[in-house]
């Protein structure tokens, strides 16, 4: 059972275009973390959000956290191929240092 | 930002043999790591908790006979895929928690396992 669901698995946007990444869980988390891969290297950390309703902005990234902290959303503004991995949040607890990962969100910008 | 090596990058092995995977944490003490597999097109899924001086926590389903753990100084752990199986063929990711950092997690470049 993934406990953190994202939504879309998969998406192929043209560039200049704006799209939306959600991070849903029934848990409540103490923080929730974004990341993105790239094929062959290890998640690079974007943002970590901890207040219920937050939200950060990273240049044309907008992440959210949802107020009863159970989820988060990602905001993509104008993509570029550069913007093309795999996107995941990971959820964290406060009793524990362990991270939950999503089940990721595939994301190719097309020139 | 902190930075988390590994080693080897990549390693073939054979059916059967033994493999030690490195994670070095650069320029901060890491009282825990955490170790990661990751297949083909999926997530990164937790296998275990290393905790410096102390024994590792292996999340269920994951054999702790199979993948040693250990965590000998506040910069090194290793994990160990005793006796390889094409199975056990993945990408493995470490992390390691930076204590003045809350709870930020700075991941390795990860290890690419293949098995024959």
């Amino acid at each position: 059972t993934q406990l953190l669901e994202q939504s879309p698995q998969f998406l192929s946007i043209q560039e200049g275009e704006n799209l939306t990444v959600y991070c849903n869980s029934s848990s409540v988390f103490s923080s929730l973390q974004w990341y993105r891969q790239e094929p062959g290297e290890g998640p690079v950390l974007l943002v970590t959000v901890v207040t219920g309703g937050e939200v950060k902005k990273l240049k044309r990234l907008t992440f959210q956290f949802g107020d009863a902290r159970k989820d988060s959303s990602l905001h993509i503004t104008a993509a570029q191929p550069g913007d093309t991995g795999l996107y995941l949040c990971a959820g964290a607890r406060s009793s524990s240092y362990k991270l939950i990962f999503g089940s990721g969100t595939r994301l190719l910008v097309r020139p | 930002g902190a930075v988390v090596s590994q080693h080897p990058s990549r390693v073939i092995c054979k059916s059967g043999t033994s493999v030690k995977i490195e994670c070095r944490s650069l320029d901060f003490q890491a009282t825990t790591m955490f170790w990661y597999r990751q297949f083909p097109k999926q997530s990164l899924m937790l296998m275990a908790t290393s905790n410096e001086g102390s024994k590792a926590t292996y999340e269920q389903g994951v054999e702790k006979d199979k993948f040693l753990i250990n965590h000998a100084s506040l910069t090194l752990s290793t994990l160990t895929v005793t006796s390889a199986h094409p199975e056990d063929s993945s990408f493995y990711i470490c992390s390691a928690r930076d204590g003045q950092a809350a709870d930020t997690q700075y991941f390795g470049p990860g290890t690419r396992l293949t098995v024959l």
